[in-house]
């Protein structure tokens, strides 16, 4: 079957800009999350999802970083007024049931110029 | 060939040995431990996971080992292939749901 799915692949913003990732998770799945990938490090825990309630941001670096998913499927990661330090990775990962293996999608390399 | 923890981010070995790849995890909280295989470009792909009441499980050509008294945790990977070339990434999960990954061991498969 399909697997999670990300888009777009590359984005690349200029300062300033606002930009918005989107993650389709495997059909079903219940849990979502985001992580960030610096160059050469491992992925970062940004949020996670159960459903549609967001029950964990522990891991986003600042208020210009928003997710949702409003519906319980599809969710997006915007980041407002991008900044150098954003350029990364995001990945996105689902999971059948709480607490399951995480199943990751491709990633969105974001470069900020 | 072998890593120690993820101070030596390469691992070059030649084709048809074993590999093991070595992690040191942070917290005897963590309930559970998984090894993910990164290709260049893609996103990190399950390799076999193991639960803190475990010090050993198989899988295909894999085999993960937990020694929770040195909270320490390794991948062996047996008969090593040009296509396990990756960068490998153990996580561990301390009770919640988020993964906390080390950060990686570039596994470099030699012909």
């Amino acid at each position: 079957g399909a697997g999670v799915s990300q888009s777009p692949r590359y984005k690349v913003a200029k300062r300033g800009q606002d930009v918005a990732l989107r993650c389709d998770p495997i059909s079903g799945h219940v849990s979502l999350f985001w992580y960030q990938q610096a160059l050469g490090q491992g992925p970062e825990f940004l949020t996670y999802f159960q459903n549609e309630a967001q029950l964990d941001k522990s891991g986003l670096p600042s208020d210009r970083f928003f997710a949702e998913r409003p519906e319980g499927s599809v969710s997006t990661l915007k980041i407002q007024r991008t900044q150098q330090e954003d350029s990364a990775v995001y990945l996105c990962a689902s999971s059948p049931r709480d607490r399951d293996e995480q199943y990751f999608g491709p990633g969105t390399r974001l470069t900020v110029t | 060939g072998e890593s120690v923890g993820l101070h030596l981010p390469t691992l070059s070995v030649q084709e048809g040995d074993n590999s093991i790849i070595n992690c040191a995890y942070s917290n005897s909280a963590s309930d559970y431990f998984i090894w993910y295989k990164q290709e260049s470009g893609k996103g990190p792909q399950f390799i076999i996971d193991i639960r803190s009441n475990m010090d050993k499980r198989q899988g295909q050509r894999v085999t993960v080992l937990l020694n929770k008294t040195v909270k320490h945790l390794s991948l062996q990977i047996a008969a090593t292939q040009p296509g396990d070339s990756a960068v490998y990434f153990c996580a561990e999960r301390k009770g919640g749901n988020k993964l906390t990954f080390g950060t990686g061991t570039q596994l470099k498969v030699e012909l």
